[in-house]
């Protein structure tokens, strides 16, 4: 079975710049989460996607973030324009649909804002 | 709010001795709870969770946890660790009322020889 795969794996951008991340989920999960990463701390959820429908998008910044899930597959989030503040590693996880269910995490995109 | 705390930020431990990585946690309401684990250069993925049932759950690579509710706990565990357990471990806990999942700041574990 594959794993979650996230593209780019890292990314270098200056300020105002945009910048997107792609993640493909394992085959059959209904959950998908986007979650930030700063260095030395823990995940911290984004985004929580249920099929299509974005069920958890409290914490996602959405002055200059957006995510989108077409046909409840692949995902895509995109930050426009970064911020130095931004330079994080972006980690995308999926799974089968409960919160009791294990995510399975990609290796992150680590993105640094020039 | 939920919230969930990792005591210590770093653990040293020699080679062969146990160890104790300890999570706290507040909620009002039901929780499931997990432990994840990070080796260098790698995703999380998952040691062990709790659901229901008994308390102490085993999880992989010899790890188990202990669910106390009064104390509101999940204290991670190993009675003799090695150098490849070299890694950061993650406790997280899922509020079922309130669907939300949170992740603590991780307690980085070194294995000293």
């Amino acid at each position: 079975e594959a794993g979650v795969v996230q593209s780019p794996r890292y990314k270098i951008i200056e300020k105002k710049q945009p910048v997107a991340f792609w993640c493909n989920p394992i085959s059959g999960h209904n959950t998908l989460y986007w979650y930030l990463q700063n260095l030395g701390q823990g995940p911290e959820l984004l985004i929580r996607y249920e099929n299509e429908e974005a069920v958890d998008d409290s914490q996602l910044p959405k002055d200059r973030f957006s995510a989108e899930r077409l046909k409840g597959v692949d995902s895509t989030l995109k930050i426009q324009p970064a911020e130095l503040g931004d330079s994080a590693v972006y980690l995308c996880a999926s799974s089968r649909g409960q919160l009791s269910d294990t995510q399975y995490f990609g290796p992150g995109t680590r993105l640094t804002v020039l | 709010a939920q919230s969930v705390t990792q005591l210590d930020s770093q653990v040293p431990v020699f080679e062969e001795a146990p160890v104790e990585l300890r999570c706290n946690y507040s909620s009002s309401v039901s929780v499931y709870l997990f432990w994840y684990v990070q080796y260098p250069n790698q995703g999380l993925q998952l040691l062990l969770k709790y659901l229901s049932g008994s308390t102490l759950v085993k999880g992989i690579n010899g790890f188990e946890a202990e669910f106390n509710k009064s104390q509101t706990s999940f204290h991670l565990r190993k009675p003799s660790v090695h150098i490849s357990d070299t890694a950061e471990y993650f406790c997280a806990v899922s509020d079922r009322q309130n669907d939300k999942i949170i992740f603590g700041k991780g307690t980085r574990l070194h294995i000293l020889p």
